[in-house]
């Protein structure tokens, strides 16, 4: 069965430090999306991403954060200044088509802890 | 997207039927509903999906009344790996770019010996 892989899985970083967290999309899938989600707490949509432009963001998805597609695999979450708050499990997805009845893919996740 | 409304737990024994109900009393006419499961640590996983009536899979079956304005997941037999999150999503077909899949707190299922 495909799935997205995310590296990675853990992260440890000062506050202040810029982070990047991969993401390996499944290989036909067209739509990419970033979600955390803190201890404790629910799911948090940050931002998705179609056809190398993002399509939508959250709030949360501020002038800190910034997403890629560098080459036809990757996708990359970029925190530029990580804040204590940063601290959450990031999850990517990817779904061949927009999301809503369509089904979305989640990686693993990467855990980021910012001291 | 629609609004939806689940308990915030439920407890179970092992080889129970677990019935979930979600309500989304503004759902659209092109809102599809879907179930994810998420263990702890981990990302969402997609359960099930339908637009009406029942939809049967490996996993668990989903009942959707006339109306459409509530769903119930069911589990048949649950053990104690099934204890996780559950989330009902509501979102409609979508064209393209970006319909964000928006999750609740989701219903925490706790299942026991």
């Amino acid at each position: 069965e495909p799935e997205v892989t995310q590296t990675p899985s853990h992260q440890v970083t000062q506050m202040g430090q810029e982070v990047i967290l991969r993401c390996v999309p499944i290989s036909n899938h067209l739509y990419f999306y970033w979600y955390r989600q803190i201890l404790g707490q629910k799911v948090e949509f940050l931002v998705s991403f179609y056809n190398n432009e993002i399509s939508e963001k959250s709030e949360i998805f501020d002038d800190q954060f910034s997403v890629e597609r560098p080459d036809g695999s990757n996708f990359t979450l970029k925190i530029r200044s990580t804040k204590l708050e940063d601290s959450a499990m990031y999850f990517c997805a990817s779904s061949r088509t927009g999301a809503g009845a369509n089904v979305l893919t989640f990686g693993a996740g990467s855990r980021l802890t910012v001291l | 997207l629609a609004k939806t409304t689940q308990p915030i737990s439920m407890d179970s024994y092992e080889g129970q039927e677990v019935n979930i109900t979600c309500s989304h009393n503004n759902i659209a006419t092109n809102d599809y509903i879907t179930w994810y499961q998420q263990f702890p640590s981990q990302g969402p996983r997609f359960i099930i999906q339908g637009y009406k009536t029942k939809v049967t899979n490996e996993v668990a079956s989903l009942f959707i009344p006339a109306d459409r304005k509530s769903s119930t997941l069911s589990l048949p037999r649950v053990s104690l790996s099934d204890t996780a999150v559950y989330y009902c999503l509501v979102g409609d077909i979508g064209t393209g770019a970006g319909t964000a899949l928006i999750f609740g707190k989701g219903t925490t299922l706790s299942v026991s010996s």
